[in-house]
């Protein structure tokens, strides 16, 4: 069975921090497919990233890196120098090869302060 | 860009009335999908489609029921609405098999059952 966990339910930083979302995925399958998503207060989730089990690489956009590791069942995500319009709730999902489906972790509100 | 629209924002119906969801998408997306969103618990898909006139449950159909005439639309329909069925609805679609794509979702539709 498929179970994506994100433990943190709520994070408060200040303006500049770094800050880390983690996410811990469950999966029998070889391949799959992991994705985070931000709900900002608008509602519209946003897609931002989708990596395959086997490109374990890490990834860096702007401000946005993840970190892909196999060993431990993670996916996480930082932001560097957070901002207040990071505000939002995040989400990671995982789906199984050819399933279509995805299996969303229950999110993390994420609140940048001024 | 990728365009899913829902015809409401806000909702409110009253208990055992018939309630009618719409989303459309602009993409020629095979699959489309409705998921609820409720605190704590993240996005549980309710039902989605991968054709016209093809369907299948998700992790949490009961009470629910949709119909896709049309490729571009899907429509989530609750045949005797009750207070449990007050939350967010989220309506996404995403390419079809081949690959595990990203799905791309809609603005929501906040539902309140009183």
């Amino acid at each position: 069975a498929q179970k994506v966990t994100q433990a943190q339910t709520e994070i408060s930083v200040v303006e500049k921090e770094d800050v880390t979302l983690d996410c811990v995925y469950e999966t029998r399958d070889t391949t799959y497919y992991l994705f985070w998503y931000k709900q900002p207060p608008s509602g519209e989730l946003v897609f931002l990233i989708r990596r395959n089990s086997f490109d374990e690489q890490n990834e860096i956009s702007g401000r946005y890196s993840w970190n892909f590791q196999k060993s431990t069942s993670s996916f996480n995500f930082t932001i560097t120098a957070s901002q207040v319009v990071d505000s939002a709730v995040y989400f990671c999902a995982l789906s199984e090869e050819g399933a279509q489906k995805l299996v969303f972790g229950q999110g993390t509100r994420l609140t940048i302060n001024p | 860009d990728v365009k899913v629209t829902q015809s409401s924002r806000y909702l409110v119906k009253r208990t055992g009335e018939k309630v009618f969801l719409e989303c459309v998408q602009d993409m020629d997306h095979e699959n489309m999908f409705w998921y609820r969103q409720d605190p704590g618990l993240g996005l549980r898909l309710i039902y989605f489609s991968y054709d016209v006139k093809m369907k299948e449950k998700g992790d949490i159909p009961e009470g629910y029921s949709v119909s896709r005439e049309k490729k571009e639309r899907f429509s989530l329909i609750l045949e005797s609405a009750s207070t449990n069925q007050t939350s967010m609805y989220l309506c996404a679609s995403s390419l079809r098999q081949g690959a595990t794509y990203e799905q791309y979702f809609g603005p929501g539709t906040r539902l309140t059952v009183t």
